[in-house]
């Protein structure tokens, strides 16, 4: 049974560039979440997502990031035009219900030069 | 929004001792998660402890929901569970995580 998949494992970008993350949950889980860390600190919520449908954004940045977990293949996070304070790692993870346990991706790390 | 501390923030350890790392939280929880970060950056789950007591090998947990905390004793360390371990809790109305800072933990020879 595999587990959460996240793609690319690393990311380079250059200021004012475009970043897409992909996230494919553990099969069964409808429900996905993501989570950045930033260097020596802990994971901070950004989205919670179902199918076609976003649940609760309280801790996406205003402007230019956004989510989306289509109906068919995976969830994506995308950041337009990055900044170097973009720079850390991205978490997804999945869970089969509402407050139920999650289980975490090996996360994308994303280098703003 | 939950608070949730943990300590100590730092720990090392000889390999074979014990230690017992606590997470205080703010608000009644619907959930609780432990996870270890492995120095290679990965989330590895633990325990889903929103109450009562787990084992799992050389590592077990308590949740005591009533009082706000919960602990993971590690016994018998090994360099292996050197990393950072996080606990994480899930309140109010939302489903989503609030981890605390972590406890750096380095396991020496």
């Amino acid at each position: 049974n595999a587990g959460v998949m996240q793609n690319p494992r690393h990311l380079v970008r250059r200021r004012g560039q475009e970043a897409r993350l992909r996230c494919s949950p553990m099969k069964g889980h409808s429900h996905v979440y993501w989570y950045r860390q930033l260097p020596e600190e802990g994971l901070k919520f950004m989205v919670y997502l179902q199918k076609e449908n976003i649940i609760d954004e309280s801790g996406m940045p205003k402007e230019r990031f956004s989510a989306e977990f289509p109906k068919e293949g995976p969830s994506i996070l995308r950041i337009q035009q990055v900044v170097r304070g973009d720079s850390a790692a991205y978490f997804c993870a999945s869970s089969p219900g509402f407050r139920y346990e999650q289980y975490f991706g090996p996360g994308t790390r994303l280098t703003v030069t | 929004g939950i608070q949730v501390e943990q300590s100590p923030p730092d720990l090392i350890l000889q390999e074979g001792a014990n230690s017992t790392l606590r997470c205080n939280f703010s608000d009644s929880v619907n959930n609780l998660q432990w996870f270890h970060q492995n120095p290679w950056g990965q989330l590895i789950n633990l325990f889903y402890i929103p109450s009562g007591t787990k084992q799992n090998g050389r590592l077990s947990a308590t949740t005591v929901a009533t009082e706000r905390y919960s602990l993971l004793y590690i016994s018998s360390s090994q360099t292996t569970d050197s990393g950072v371990y996080f606990c994480a809790v899930e309140g109010g109305t939302a489903s989503k995580l609030t981890f605390g800072t972590g406890t750096r933990l380095q396991v020496t020879l």
